[in-house]
């Protein structure tokens, strides 16, 4: 099965930083990538994804990720958060073809006004 | 836009009782999953599955069993419900054999007591 980590757990930034959330995966095959997002009492929503093509993908929000395959990552970015940002973060990942979604952990990210 | 809806959102039940958890979509999906979302552990797949009357295990199957009856219609069922099933219950679904955006529904969170 696949393994998704996100090492960071909480991440607390004033408005204006720069964010940079890290995510792994332990496929070598050819994977989707994704990044969902859970604001305060919503549901869980689609931030980005990545399928094929330009491995520097952006989202809604301003928010972008990059896939480096050579490390098995897909970090998110977004260069100036704002405290509407503050929510909590999954990267997944399906292998490509298979319609199973595994998740990380999840890295709480509170903005601080 | 896409709904998922799941029957209740909070719910209390005792040990050893028969637990129902319901989820509705309505935009014709073939894929419907149950997920656990635990702090610290993120989202873990219980079941999925991709058509009617088929499912499959994910992560976390045991102590669970599902039944998809229906199309539009998931629902999770736990036998004989346990302290340690005590958790944020979310359904999702989506379209096509890449799953290129999960839809979820607000979550049920289940109290065993």
């Amino acid at each position: 099965a696949q393994s998704v980590s996100q090492h960071n757990h909480h991440v607390i930034l004033s408005e204006a930083a720069s964010l940079e959330l890290g995510c792994n995966y332990s496929y070598g095959g050819t994977v989707n990538l994704f990044w969902y997002v859970q604001y305060p009492g919503q549901h869980l929503q689609l931030l980005l994804k990545y399928f094929s093509g330009d491995p520097l993908v952006k989202g809604i929000k301003g928010f972008e990720a990059e896939f480096i395959k050579s490390k098995f990552s897909f970090n998110l970015r977004k260069p100036s958060v704002q405290w509407s940002d503050t929510a909590e973060y999954f990267c997944a990942v399906n292998e490509y073809g298979a319609n199973n979604l595994f998740f990380g952990t999840g890295t709480r990210l509170t903005v601080i006004p | 836009d896409v709904k998922v809806t799941q029957s209740s959102r909070y719910l209390v039940k005792r040990t050893g009782e028969k637990v129902f958890l319901e989820c509705v979509q309505d935009m014709d999906h073939e894929n419907m999953f149950w997920y656990r979302q635990d702090p610290g552990l993120g989202l873990r797949l219980i079941y999925f599955s991709y058509d009617v009357k088929m499912k499959e295990k994910g992560d976390i199957p045991e102590g669970y069993s599902v039944s998809r009856e229906k199309k539009e219609r998931f629902s999770l069922i736990l036998e004989s419900a346990s302290t340690n099933q005590t958790s944020m219950y979310l359904c999702a679904s989506c379209k096509g054999r890449q799953c290129e955006k999960l839809f979820f529904g607000s979550g049920t969170q289940l109290s065993v007591l």
